[in-house]
């Protein structure tokens, strides 16, 4: 099973501001085969990002999912006040399907 | 427009069991997979179960033997038959369209029936 870590559990921050959520996969086997969903409470969870950079249809382009040396990032560029969720990496290429355990992004 | 609609959760006492529905509509249903997924209180997303469009299965191992995921194609309905429910199933459990035409993900999801398993 491909165990995903996302870092970190929460991220304080001010609308307007960066957000950089990490994702590492236990394994480099996943190539870019990584997604980002959002999620709310009471909402259904939203695709932000597959194939690790693709933005989804409608999402705006201040969200961009890239790789780094450790795995795999989102970046949500200036916080509006709608991104205020969570996030979670999501891989299905090998299965069990698995999910990180989440990013809550929060209001400071 | 994609859509998905969750039904048939509920309060169940542990060993009963529920089945849950997910009417689709707005695509073409025999063309993709369906995959249920579900969130405990608290808890972050679990993948459950995932049939593909020849009816193939895959199942959690946390599940495996007392759940059936099932799929009426001439309904264009998803389901998800839960026996021998137990505290920890207790859940929000979501349906979701895979897409596999590049990469694979779930680009659509319903908004969530809720399951409540207790005495």
């Amino acid at each position: 099973e491909i165990v995903l870590t996302q870092s970190p559990g929460t991220l304080s921050l001010s609308p307007g501001e960066r957000a950089t959520l990490s994702c590492r996969p236990s394994h480099n086997v996943i190539n870019k085969y990584l997604n980002w969903y959002q999620h709310k409470p009471g909402q259904a969870p939203r695709l932000l990002i597959s194939g690790a950079s693709s933005r989804a249809t409608g999402i705006p382009d201040r969200f961009s999912g890239g790789e780094s040396e450790t795995g795999f990032t989102l970046t949500i560029s200036r916080l509006e006040p709608e991104d205020f969720a969570v996030y979670y990496c999501g891989q299905s290429v090998f299965s069990p399907t698995t999910f990180g355990q989440g990013t809550k992004v929060e209001i400071k | 427009e994609v859509q998905l609609l969750e039904s048939g959760g509920g309060l169940e006492q542990p060993g009963g069991s529920l089945r849950l529905s997910c009417v689709a509509s707005g695509f073409s249903f025999t063309s993709y997979a369906l995959t249920w997924v579900r969130q405990a209180p608290g808890r972050g997303l679990e993948w459950v179960s995932t049939i593909h469009t020849g009816g193939d299965t895959l199942y959690a191992d946390s599940i495996q033997g007392r759940f059936t995921i099932s799929r009426d194609n001439s309904q264009s309905t998803l389901y998800l038959q839960m026996n021998s429910l137990r505290s920890e199933d207790t859940a929000v459990y979501y349906c979701a369209r895979g897409t596999s035409d590049t990469y694979y993900r779930f680009d659509y999801w319903g908004q969530g029936t809720l399951v409540t398993v207790s005495s």
